[in-house]
């Protein structure tokens, strides 16, 4: 099973600062089958990035995703008010699929 | 537009058994395989298995396994995750979710359905 660690586990930032959330597999994940989600309190997850770097339909530019084998991350370029919520990465390379244990970027 | 609709919040006793439901709309039901990823209080996601309504192609998270049975009847559109026998511990945030193919990230989601398991 790949274990995917995610860090930090809390990031305090303001609005308009950039954020980056990194995402270590314990091994490769192969044709970057890596993606993202965020959740939003009270909500269901939102698919973010797929792909590594692809970003769903309707998600803004200001997300953006890299990194491939055992390294990955999201970046979000200027933090907007809606963007304070938990991500999560996960690999969907190997079976059973996991995710990581998620990063909280709450308001500073 | 693609739409799943999960069943509502169950409140059971330990033991007691269990079926929830998640219905899919929007699109060709029988040709995406659909995932259930479970949430405990203030926890991660955990993915539980997926199956693949076409066929009820079905595979489990080892971690699940045994403990749950996932299926699905296309001509409905509705796929289910049961449970024989609850324990407390499986008091959690159930999430069913779209997969545009086998290797495919959590595309669509459902709003989520509250089990909550307490004597």
């Amino acid at each position: 099973e790949i274990v995917l660690t995610q860090s930090p586990g809390t990031l305090s930032l303001s609005p308009g600062e950039r954020a980056t959330l990194s995402c270590r597999a314990s091994q490769s994940v192969s044709s970057s089958y890596l993606a993202w989600y965020q959740q939003k309190p009270g909500q269901a997850p939102r698919l973010l990035i797929y792909g590594a770097s692809s970003r769903a339909t309707g998600i803004p530019d200001r997300f953006s995703g890299s990194g491939s084998g055992t390294d990955f991350s999201l970046t979000i370029s200027r933090l907007e008010p809606e963007d304070f919520a938990v991500y999560y990465c996960q690999q969907y390379d190997s079976s059973p699929r996991t995710f990581g244990q998620g990063t909280k970027v709450e308001i500073k | 537009e693609v739409l799943l609709v999960q069943s509502g919040a169950e409140v059971k006793k330990p033991g007691e058994s269990l079926k929830i439901s998640c219905k899919g709309s929007g699109y060709n039901f029988a040709t995406y395989w659909i995932g259930w990823v479970r949430q405990m209080p203030g926890k991660g996601l955990e993915w539980m298995g997926i199956i693949y309504p076409g066929d009820s192609d079905t595979r489990y998270s080892p971690s699940f396994q045994g403990q749950v049975t996932i299926s699905a009847d296309k001509s409905i559109s509705t796929a289910y995750l049961q449970w024989s026998s609850l324990r407390a511990s499986d008091t959690a945030m159930y999430y069913c979710a779209t997969l545009i193919n086998f290797r495919a990230a959590l595309n669509y989601w459902g709003q989520g359905t509250l089990v909550t398991v307490s004597s």
